[in-house]
């Protein structure tokens, strides 16, 4: 079965320094992989996505994750982070377009001015 | 804006009732998914339709079910409520694309 690892239930960063948020995945196939962010009270909206074509894949709000098939990672990096960003982070993975997403358990993000 | 659109926003009932959340998809997606978010258990996905089959169950107790109707719309019902089940309930929607889009969530307080 799939399954999603979060390193780090939280992670505080100070204002404009470089965020990272660790995700590691396990699956038999290629996988489709995505960053979620959750900020309070609203549903999760999708940040990226992995989809088997460049490896180094660029989001929105100056996020970026890069696929490393041989680390079974899909690691998470801005590169200054502003008050803003401060959320709930959810690493997700799927074997077909047609499958549940399988998630983590989530990185909340604080940033410190 | 997803184009998710989830029904109520919050509820509040009482242990033993039964309540009915709807979710409505992006227009043209054909797959529905719901997810429950809890503080202990993260998110755990429920149940899942494509075009009005089900296609895949996950952690979905045998008090809750599901259906996908012609329209594509979607309700999870949950009876039997305890106060366990007290957690932000989400619909989200696919298809074709591989990415899923989500709803802004039901949060269910059981008292």
């Amino acid at each position: 079965a799939q399954s999603v690892t979060q390193l780090g239930s939280h992670v505080s960063v100070s204002e404009g320094a470089l965020v990272l948020l660790r995700c590691n995945y396990s699956s038999s196939v290629p996988p489709y992989l995505f960053w979620y962010v959750q900020y309070p009270n609203q549903g999760l909206q999708l940040l990226l996505k992995y989809t088997s074509a460049a490896t180094l894949v660029k989001g929105i709000n100056g996020f970026e994750a890069e696929f490393k098939k041989s680390e079974t990672s899909f690691h998470l990096t801005k590169p200054s982070a502003h008050m803003s960003d401060a959320a709930e982070y959810f690493c997700a993975v799927r074997d077909s377009g047609n499958t549940p997403l399988v998630f983590g358990k989530g990185t909340r993000l604080s940033v410190i001015a | 804006d997803s184009g998710v659109t989830q029904t109520p926003k919050h509820l509040i009932t009482a242990t033993g009732q039964r309540v009915t959340l709807r979710c409505s998809p992006r227009s043209g997606d054909l797959s529905v998914y719901w997810y429950q978010q809890s503080l202990d258990q993260g998110l755990q996905f429920l149940i899942q339709y494509y075009n009005g089959e089900e296609r895949a169950k996950g952690n979905i107790l045998e008090r809750f079910s599901a259906q996908q109707f012609p329209d594509l719309h979607s309700e999870l019902n949950l009876s039997s409520l305890e106060l366990g089940d007290s957690a932000l309930y989400f619909c989200a929607s696919s298809s074709p694309l591989p990415e899923a889009f989500f709803g802004q969530g039901t949060r269910l307080t059981v008292v």
